[in-house]
């Protein structure tokens, strides 16, 4: 099926190094949405993003919806152990009431202590 | 306010059956979306419902069916199972239908047999 395309697959990184995604598309889309998902459970949502260039912040994380529409970045400050996971980005593509929600391949974080 | 839960956890059934899988919308959503998520992979979108219609589809055969109830809860039913249904089903719900963010329950882990 059609998906997101999510760098970096995934990463090591130490804590309280500071931490880059991204996720591309060649389609345009009106809402990008970035999830972090644990083993075995449902996807959390983190933050939401409906216009382009919007930047927005949830605690250490901020998100930005890219100006072409056609990519999104999440970045996370100061990272500790528990922002181990895989993160997604998703959107919804469609309208007038009808949608598919296509989600990115997903990028594996994970923090040394 | 409760979130979105979905039944059972888990479910092992052997292949050619069928199955049927439950989720509760979290109060106040009227939209509910149902995914499959293999292992390693994202999440890939199956349906969507709003008011107990069908208001969008992914690339899944019409052995995968829905139901949406008037209290918005949903079914997700699976006819004729192959070994490569096995996944985890996710279920998600929205407060609109229109292409925003999507709030997910912690899923059921199916095994096809």
């Amino acid at each position: 099926g059609q998906q997101l395309n999510q760098s970096p697959q995934s990463m090591f990184i130490q804590e309280g190094e500071d931490v880059s995604m991204n996720c591309t598309s060649s389609s345009i889309f009106n809402t990008w949405l970035w999830y972090k998902q644990d083993p075995g459970e449902g996807p959390v949502l983190l933050i939401a993003l409906y216009k382009a260039g919007e930047l927005t912040s949830n605690g250490r994380l901020t998100a930005q919806f890219g100006i072409t529409r056609k990519d999104s970045f999440l970045n996370i400050s100061a990272s500790i152990p528990s922002d181990v996971g895989i993160y997604f980005c998703a959107g919804p593509l469609g309208g007038s009431g009808t949608y598919k929600y296509i989600f990115g391949t997903g990028t594996r974080l994970k923090v040394l202590a | 306010e409760t979130g979105v839960t979905q039944s059972p956890t888990h479910l092992i059934k052997t292949r050619g059956q069928q199955v049927t899988l439950r989720c509760s919308s979290q109060s106040g959503h009227n939209t509910v979306s149902w995914y499959q998520q293999a292992l390693g992979q994202g999440p890939q979108f199956i349906f969507q419902y709003y008011r107990e219609e069908e208001n969008g589809r992914g690339n899944f055969p019409p052995r995968f069916s829905g139901l949406q109830f008037p209290n918005y809860s949903s079914e997700l039913n699976v006819n004729a199972l192959e070994l490569d249904d096995s996944a985890l089903y996710l279920c998600a719900s929205s407060p609109w239908t229109e292409g925003g963010e999507q709030f997910f329950g912690p899923g059921t882990r199916l095994t096809v047999l």
